[in-house]
């Protein structure tokens, strides 16, 4: 069975600070790899889609994916009250695949 | 951005009650419409794909006769709980895939509809 897996935290930091959040996935083969934020009550918002090793930089957000490591990362520097939520990854099992395996979520709480 | 609207947001019906969700995509047309499921502390759980004038596929463990996928049109996307029960209570969220979208093209979520069974 896929699984993607994921702290379920909370993850607490301070204002400013930079968050770092983690997740691993079982299956090799995945090709895509999505960071969702979600507000308790409220549907997923895509934060950052990765598909290839590196990172990737939105604004205050990187996500870095090590594929041989089956590992993908979000870090959130200058952390803000705001971000403070339930951050999912999701895995994209193959090119060919419309479907998300979302892992159970972290939760992230900044602390003013 | 694209918009995808469910109602209702939030919805209290008695046991053995059967209750329908709606989604649309209100400015883009969706060829493939995905149903989730999620439970308190937990991800969300596909249940279903439904593509537009065909059958809906339903995960492993998900019964197609209570949870009925209906996509008539490249915009709405019906989910109806049939006799539902306590332990149906739960949010569920639809997402849409654009037509004519690559497979590396962002899903658009619906706000969600938080289900709780009597």
């Amino acid at each position: 069975q896929k699984e993607v897996e994921q702290n379920s935290g909370p993850l607490s930091v301070p204002e400013g600070a930079i968050a770092s959040l983690n997740c691993t996935y079982s299956d090799r083969g995945s090709q895509s790899f999505f960071w969702y934020r979600q507000y308790s009550g409220k549907s997923p918002e895509l934060i950052m889609s990765i598909y290839s090793n590196g990172d990737k930089e939105d604004g205050r957000f990187t996500a870095q994916l090590n594929k041989a490591s089956q590992y993908v990362s979000l870090l959130i520097r200058d952390s803000q009250p705001s971000d403070s939520a339930t951050y999912l990854c999701a895995v994209k099992p193959w090119a060919g695949s419309y479907q998300l395996t979302f892992g159970k979520g972290t939760k992230l709480s900044v602390i003013p | 951005g694209a918009v995808v609207s469910q109602h209702p947001s939030r919805v209290i019906c008695k046991s053995g009650t059967s209750v329908k969700i709606e989604c649309r995509s209100l400015d883009f047309q969706a060829t493939t419409m995905f149903w989730y499921r999620q439970f308190p502390k937990q991800s969300l759980m596909l249940m279903a794909t439904s593509n537009e004038g065909s059958k809906a596929t339903y995960e492993q463990g998900v019964e197609k006769d209570k949870f009925l996928i209906n996509h008539a049109s490249l915009t709405l996307s019906t989910l109806t709980v049939t006799s539902a029960h306590p332990e149906d209570s739960s949010f569920y969220i639809c997402s849409a895939r654009a037509k004519g979208a690559g497979t590396n093209e962002k899903l658009f979520f619906g706000s969600g509809t938080q289900l709780s069974v009597l």
